[in-house]
């Protein structure tokens, strides 16, 4: 089956813009995931989505960086204000419930030129 | 809160030695344990985890990994690796109550020269 895509699969912004990055998590998946990698770092938890709902998102580095689930399925991590800071692959995972292994997209290669 | 260390950021080894990586985790509360890979180019995938029962786990190809609740290791074996098995390998935690996002470890390149 299909597994999580991510789009687009690179984005090249400058400064200042606002990004979108869409996630579309396995079919019936409820908990939806985002994490950020830093070049030679593993990836950081940003936020959680169980259905609708951010149940975590204590992992959002500041109020520039907004993520959503309007329909529990697919989701949308949206960032104002882009800085070459927020260079990085962001990757989404999905999992069939809270305690399932997570199962991850291909990620999107963000540059803040 | 969990943290995990990778002690190891690259690891070389000729094709058909045995190799370990290492992991060592911190938490204030039980824990379920995974080690993730990412071949060139592609996306992170599960390679084995750890959830309870028997502290030895295995993948289907040729991996194993150890539980160690005293030393808070997961360290991860392979007694004779191939060109194939030439990736980045993430070990990572989640705790088995509260919070459920995975806490990863930095990553070690494992390069495997013919």
């Amino acid at each position: 089956g299909a597994g999580v895509s991510q789009t687009p699969s690179n984005k090249v912004t400058e400064k200042g813009k606002y990004v979108e990055l869409r996630c579309d998590p396995i079919s019936g998946h409820t908990a939806l995931y985002w994490y950020r990698q830093s070049l030679g770092q593993g990836p950081e938890f940003l936020i959680y989505f169980q259905g609708t709902g951010a149940a975590d998102d204590s992992g959002l580095p500041n109020d520039r960086f907004f993520a959503v689930r309007p329909e529990g399925s697919v989701s949308t991590l949206k960032i104002q204000r882009t800085e070459r800071g927020d260079s990085a692959v962001y990757l989404c995972a999905s999992s069939p419930g809270r305690k399932e292994t997570q199962y991850f997209g291909p990620g999107t290669r963000l540059l803040v030129l | 809160a969990q943290s995990v260390t990778q002690l190891d950021s690259q690891v070389p080894v000729f094709e058909e030695a045995p190799v370990e990586l290492r992991c060592n985790y911190s938490s204030s509360v039980s824990v379920y344990l995974f080690w993730y890979v990412q071949y060139p180019n592609q996306g992170l995938q599960l390679l084995l985890k750890y959830l309870s029962g028997s502290t030895l786990v295995e993948s289907i190809n040729g991996f194993e990994a150890e539980f160690n609740k005293s030393q808070t290791s997961f360290h991860l074996r392979k007694p004779s690796v191939h060109i194939s098995d030439t990736a980045e390998y993430f070990c990572a935690v989640r705790g088995v109550v509260g919070a459920q996002k995975l806490v990863f470890g930095q990553g070690t390149r494992l390069t495997i020269n013919p």
